[in-house]
């Protein structure tokens, strides 16, 4: 069945550190795939998305790109921000079933300064 | 209201006694989704609504879990004769209509449960 496998953490960084998240999915369609974020004490709210092969999502700084030959979706961005504290969820749609997401286990990401 | 509200916030009880958990979906919204998050895992799919459809219950782990949903207004998740693993964070999200992929989700901030 389709599977979202992100890496594990929690990841802690600098302010102005390089971050990446990956993540690598299982699919027998091809889904839509999507970067979620939940800051402390707030609910899941999207970041980024992507719809097909090659798409690059991006928001907030950060960006993703829908990579069908290694089957990944790793977030990234240049410099992380304190704020940008908060635990990150990859997800993928099966358009097929136009339903619901499956998401992976989560990503904290802590940033100091 | 202007985003996805869920009551009550954190619920503890006691094992075996059945608990109900309550979504008022963003105004408009025809899906409505219910997730489970245990402790360091992801978001489990448990039910989802779609306008006045047959609900898709595929993801419910017993019968002991039902949910209701009247039209498009609030949705009602049920848990008889709770256990212990139950506990987790239900969250409960609504979007314009089934196809995520053309419409953003939008998350409740969840509801703990503890059983205890």
């Amino acid at each position: 069945g389709n599977s979202v496998t992100q890496m594990e953490g929690p990841v802690t960084l600098s302010e102005e550190a390089f971050l990446t998240i990956n993540c690598t999915y299982t699919a027998t369609g091809y889904p839509s795939l999507f970067w979620y974020v939940q800051y402390p004490g707030e609910g899941l709210q999207l970041l980024l998305k992507a719809t097909k092969a090659d798409d690059k999502g991006s928001n907030k700084g950060f960006e993703a790109t829908y990579r069908k030959e290694t089957t990944s979706f790793h977030l990234e961005k240049g410099s992380v921000q304190v704020s940008d504290s908060a635990v990150y969820f990859c997800a993928l749609s099966d358009n097929q079933a136009g339903t619901a997401l499956i998401f992976g286990k989560g990503t904290t990401l802590s940033v100091s300064s | 209201g202007a985003g996805v509200s869920q009551s009550p916030s954190n619920k503890v009880t006691e094992k075996g006694k059945d608990v109900e958990l309550r979504c008022d979906p963003i105004s408009g919204h025809t899906a409505l989704y219910w997730y489970r998050q245990r402790l360091g895992q992801g978001l489990e799919f448990l039910i989802y609504f779609q306008g006045n459809s047959a609900p898709d219950k595929s993801g419910l782990p017993s019968d002991r879990f039902s949910a209701e949903r009247t039209g498009e207004s609030v949705s009602t998740l049920t848990i008889q004769r709770t256990q212990q693993e139950d506990s987790a964070v239900y969250l409960c999200a609504s979007s314009m209509d089934s196809f995520v992929v053309r419409t953003e989700a939008f998350f409740g901030q969840g509801t703990r449960l503890t059983v205890v």
